[in-house]
């Protein structure tokens, strides 16, 4: 069954760029027709969208973060990721990895088990 | 942006008992709207999309309805298992927006 993990480093310092990747594992992440997005989820509080990449290869991203994002797709190694660029502490939070279903109405039909990032010096 | 807001924000409940937790959005969308279970310390897991269909594994007592801008899941008879957080989402523009979540406890 397709399986996502989330890596990358757990602690960033203040106006650095977080990180991260998505490994997709038990299918390829070009086979079908599967967007791909990341999500965030800061301690005790709910879900932020952060942004998509499409099996296309274009993006979206939430307006909210002000153009810091950058998602991308490696599909040699089966992998996508997200850069954030001058993170503060509000970035601090959970960050997951989804499967975009199209056949159910672009839920997110698997999840990463997620990974934690602090923002500290 | 669509603002989803649900009701209520948390509810005590027993085991047995049926249980509706109520989604509403700031503008209508048709059925683009998912339902998610969270446990403590893990990832969302989908329940319901497009509004009312159950997504494959998920139990039958789970069940969804709405269209527009007002929605609702509800757990016929709730199982031990399903004491968790509940959020709702929707799926038909950008940005994507949650709802703030639904904690679920043991009475």
């Amino acid at each position: 069954q397709v399986q996502l993990q989330e890596s990358g480093p757990g602690l960033v310092k203040p106006s650095q760029t977080l990180s991260l990747t998505c490994t997709v594992s038990g299918a390829s992440i070009n086979s079908g027709s599967y967007d791909w997005d990341w999500i965030r989820q800061p301690a005790g509080k709910g879900l932020e969208w952060i942004g998509r990449i499409y099996n296309v290869g274009s993006t979206n991203s939430n307006p909210s973060l002000k153009s810091r994002v950058t998602i991308s797709v490696d599909t040699s190694k089966n992998q996508f990721s997200l850069r954030l660029r001058s993170v503060t502490a509000a970035d601090t939070a959970v960050y997951y990895c989804v499967r975009v279903q199209p056949g159910a109405f672009d839920a997110f039909d698997i999840w990463g088990q997620g990974t934690m990032v602090t923002v500290s010096s | 942006d669509i603002q989803m807001t649900q009701s209520p924000s948390s509810v005590s409940a027993s085991v047995g008992d049926r249980v509706t937790i109520t989604c509403r959005a700031s503008q209508g969308f048709g059925t683009w709207l998912a339902w998610y279970q969270q446990k403590p310390g893990k990832a969302p897991k989908l329940l319901i999309y497009g509004a009312s269909s159950l997504q494959s594994g998920v139990p039958s007592r789970f069940s969804g309805s709405g269209s527009g801008t007002d929605f609702t899941l509800t757990i016929s008879s709730l199982q031990p298992e399903d004491f968790a957080t509940y959020y709702c989402q929707q799926t038909n523009s950008f940005p994507i927006t949650f709802g703030q979540g639904t904690r679920l406890e043991i009475k």
